[in-house]
């Protein structure tokens, strides 16, 4: 059973702007919900990650924005570059360490 | 470090064959996991295993076996493969279970059952 859904699906986005990726999942055991990044033919790597009481994390241009009460995260990606363009899987964390992912949201950021 | 890398690559197998995929990791990781991505179902555990000689069902073990028999491997086999097991193969590893742990992917290893 799915217990993180994400949306969307994909998105395309201009050089410079922002992509927005949404996350929500439905377990409240949940302790950790990290955000992990794939380009084509390799394997995913982490990201940026955010525990559940902080409501913002920022990195450089990624930031993660997380709403308990609504189980809800969201992955902002700001100035959006092409070098940006990759499948991006939102996951959630059990206290025993495991993860369910996303389905995963592909971004192609064109020039 | 070479991390985590997987053997083969690429494999091609007709209904009813077998073969082993091989994960490596030189990272000293006590935790391994094996997923498969399908389009649109994001990644989906396999196995998992806390330690050598350990090894645990994940969401999708059915027509999947591992083993663990030394700390740096961590081997999935497929007895008889079928279609529904064309997909991509991913191993991972960690250092330990904790919530926040960070887990560290292979390459994969693309799988086509005819």
């Amino acid at each position: 059973q799915q217990q993180v859904k994400q949306s969307p699906q994909s998105l395309i986005v201009q050089k410079g702007g922002i992509s927005i990726i949404n996350c929500a999942y439905e377990n409240t055991a949940f302790d950790y919900f990290p955000w992990y990044q794939q380009f084509p033919g390799k394997g995913p790597a982490l990201l940026i990650a955010i525990r559940p009481d902080v409501s913002e994390k920022k990195e450089g241009r990624f930031t993660i924005s997380f709403n308990k009460s609504a189980k809800q995260f969201s992955l902002h990606i700001m100035d959006s570059q092409p070098g940006d363009s990759a499948t991006y899987f939102c996951a959630v964390t059990d206290s025993w360490g495991k993860f369910q992912f996303g389905a995963g949201t592909q971004v192609v950021v064109t020039p | 470090n070479a991390g985590v890398t997987q053997t083969p690559k690429f494999r091609v197998l007709k209904t009813g064959q077998s073969m082993t995929l091989l994960c490596a990791q030189d990272m000293n990781h006590e935790y391994m996991y094996w997923y498969r991505q399908d389009p649109g179902m994001g990644l989906r555990l396999i196995h998992y295993s806390v330690g050598e000689g350990t090894t645990a069902k994940g969401e999708v073990p059915d027509g999947y076996n591992v083993s663990r028999l030394k700390k740096q491997n961590f081997l999935l086999g497929l007895e008889s493969a079928a279609p529904s097991q064309t997909s991509v193969y991913f191993c991972a590893s960690s250092y330990s279970r904790a919530f926040d742990n960070e887990q560290f992917f292979g390459p994969g290893t693309r799988l086509t059952v005819l």
